[in-house]
């Protein structure tokens, strides 16, 4: 069955980065678009970027620009996500999602603070 | 980008009642081939959004057929036919259809 394994719970400090991995089973990671979502506490869901692992495209949010970074080993079925210039609004849970979103991972928690 | 607002927010329900949340788009969401791609997905306190309904009105594997999505170009509803306890939580939609992807607001249903 299709599986999103994301990494464990993080916490920075302003101004650093965050790399987040999302690990994909079940299928061929080479044919399906992932997406990384985050949500903020309390908040509603906001799309962050897009990487097709086949060839390594992206897109990002224009908001994030410059500070995100995605990319794919497709070695070992994973997605990066890379945040830098973490700021207190950062704070969030992010969230990987295959193509569609019909399958997400279980989330990981980032907490930015000082 | 393409905007998604949802109405109700907040969307009290007795059990065994219906319920009908609306979502409508600032474009038209009918992709080049033809189809109309606006995603329902229902989330619990904790947990990963689920998705419930693709394509306007194709359910996921698993879904009760209480839920059911409806709509065309802009205007969508996702109705639940009568109300259960596990179905408290937060709804969104979701247009699929060009980058960025975008959500509605959300609409947090409770039981009343």
């Amino acid at each position: 069955q299709v599986q999103l394994v994301q990494s464990g719970a993080e916490v920075k400090t302003p101004g650093a980065s965050v790399r987040l991995s999302c690990k994909a089973s079940g299928y061929s990671i080479t044919h399906y678009y992932i997406h990384w979502v985050r949500q903020a506490p309390g908040e509603g869901l906001e799309w962050m970027g897009v990487i097709h692992p086949s060839d390594g495209r992206t897109n990002y949010a224009q908001k994030l620009q410059g500070r995100i970074t995605v990319t794919t080993d497709t070695s070992t079925s994973t997605v990066y996500m890379e945040l830098s210039s973490l700021r207190s609004e950062d704070t969030a849970v992010y969230y990987c999602a295959r193509d569609g979103c019909e399958y997400w991972g279980q989330g990981t928690l980032v907490t930015v603070s000082s | 980008d393409v905007v998604m607002t949802q109405s109700p927010l907040s969307l009290p329900v007795t059990l065994g009642q219906p319920a009908s949340i609306s979502c409508r788009s600032s474009q038209s969401l009918v992709y080049s081939d033809g189809n109309t791609n606006l995603s329902w997905f229902h989330q619990r306190p904790g947990q990963s959004p689920r998705r419930l309904i693709y394509k306007v009105s194709n359910r996921d594997s698993g879904v009760p057929d209480r839920f059911s999505g409806s709509g065309s170009g802009t205007d969508f509803t996702l109705k639940i036919s009568r109300v259960e306890a596990e179905d408290v939580g937060v709804y969104y939609c979701m247009q699929p259809t060009q980058w960025p992807y975008t959500f509605g607001q959300g609409t947090k249903l409770e039981i009343k």
